[in-house]
C-alpha cells in the first residue's frame, strides 16, 4: 500500500541548532503540504506545493524556515535557527491533485524537540 | 477566518459503551474529513463527507454531514480499546485558501477494557 515517508521520525536538538526534515510522498502525488502539530492541538499549514511550486506558504515564518521541493518529487523543510518554541510533530501530506475533495494521507510525522 | 470547534476535547469511556463525537463550525464547507491519530504517529484518514445530509458508516463508526454542511458528526457504537486515539475534523473549502485543509483541536477518546 503506497505510504508517505518521513525521516527522522525523531529529532532532538539544541537552541539555535539547524535541523531538516525529509518528506517522500505517495508516488504520482502533485500536491504536498507541510504541517505543524502542537500537542493536543490539531495541525496547522505551514507550506503547500503543486508540483515544485509553493502554492501557500503564508504561514510559514520564513526568518527562520525554508522549505523546497525541487524536483517536484520528495521535499525538505528545515528551521535555522531552532527555537524551544519550535518543539512539536512536524507532518507531511500529499493528495493526488487540487481537488473538490482535497483528501489528504498523511505520513508518520517527525517529532521535534528543542532543548 | 474559518474555524472548527470540536466536543467534547476528552472523552473517557468504558468498552462497549456508546458514543458521539461533534464538528461545528459557523462556516460551509464543500466537503469534512474525518482522521484518528494514534500517539506518536500522523493522522489516518477515516472518511469524506460531501453531500449536505450525508450519512457513512464504516464498521461501527458512523458519519453524518450537516444538511447546511456546517457541522458533522461521528457516532461509534460499541466502542473498543482499538477505537482509542484521537478523532480530528477537517474542512476544506473548494477554491479557498488554495484548497487546505481548516483541522478541529480534536476529540481524545480513551476505551478502558
Amino acid at each position: 500500500e503506497a505510504e508517505v515517508a518521513q525521516s527522522p521520525r525523531y529529532k532532538i536538538t539544541e537552541k539555535s541548532q539547524a535541523v531538516a526534515f525529509w518528506c517522500d510522498p505517495i508516488s504520482g502525488h502533485a500536491t504536498l503540504y507541510w504541517y505543524r502539530q502542537i500537542l493536543g492541538q490539531g495541525p496547522e499549514l505551514l507550506v503547500q506545493f503543486q508540483d515544485e511550486s509553493v502554492v501557500d506558504d503564508s504561514q510559514l515564518p520564513k526568518d527562520r524556515f525554508s522549505a523546497e521541493r525541487l524536483k517536484g518529487v520528495d521535499s525538505t523543510l528545515k528551521i535555522q535557527p531552532a527555537e524551544l518554541g519550535d518543539s512539536a510533530m512536524y507532518l507531511c501530506a500529499s493528495s493526488l491533485e487540487l481537488s473538490f475533495h482535497n483528501e489528504q494521507f498523511f505520513g508518520p510525522g517527525t517529532r521535534l524537540t528543542v532543548l | 477566518t474559518q474555524l472548527l470547534e470540536q466536543s467534547p476535547q476528552f472523552l473517557s469511556i468504558q468498552e462497549g459503551e456508546n458514543l458521539t463525537v461533534y464538528c461545528n463550525s459557523s462556516s460551509v464547507f464543500s466537503s469534512l474529513q474525518w482522521y484518528r491519530q494514534e500517539p506518536g504517529e500522523g493522522p489516518v484518514l477515516l472518511v469524506t463527507v460531501v453531500t449536505g445530509g450525508e450519512v457513512k458508516k464504516l464498521k461501527r463508526l458512523t458519519f453524518q454531514f450537516g444538511d447546511a454542511r456546517k457541522d458533522s458528526s461521528l457516532h461509534i457504537t460499541a466502542a473498543q480499546p482499538g477505537d482509542t486515539g484521537l478523532y480530528l475534523c477537517a474542512g476544506h473549502n473548494y477554491g479557498g485558501s488554495q484548497g487546505n485543509l481548516i483541522f478541529g483541536k480534536g476529540t481524545k477518546l480513551s476505551v478502558k477494557p
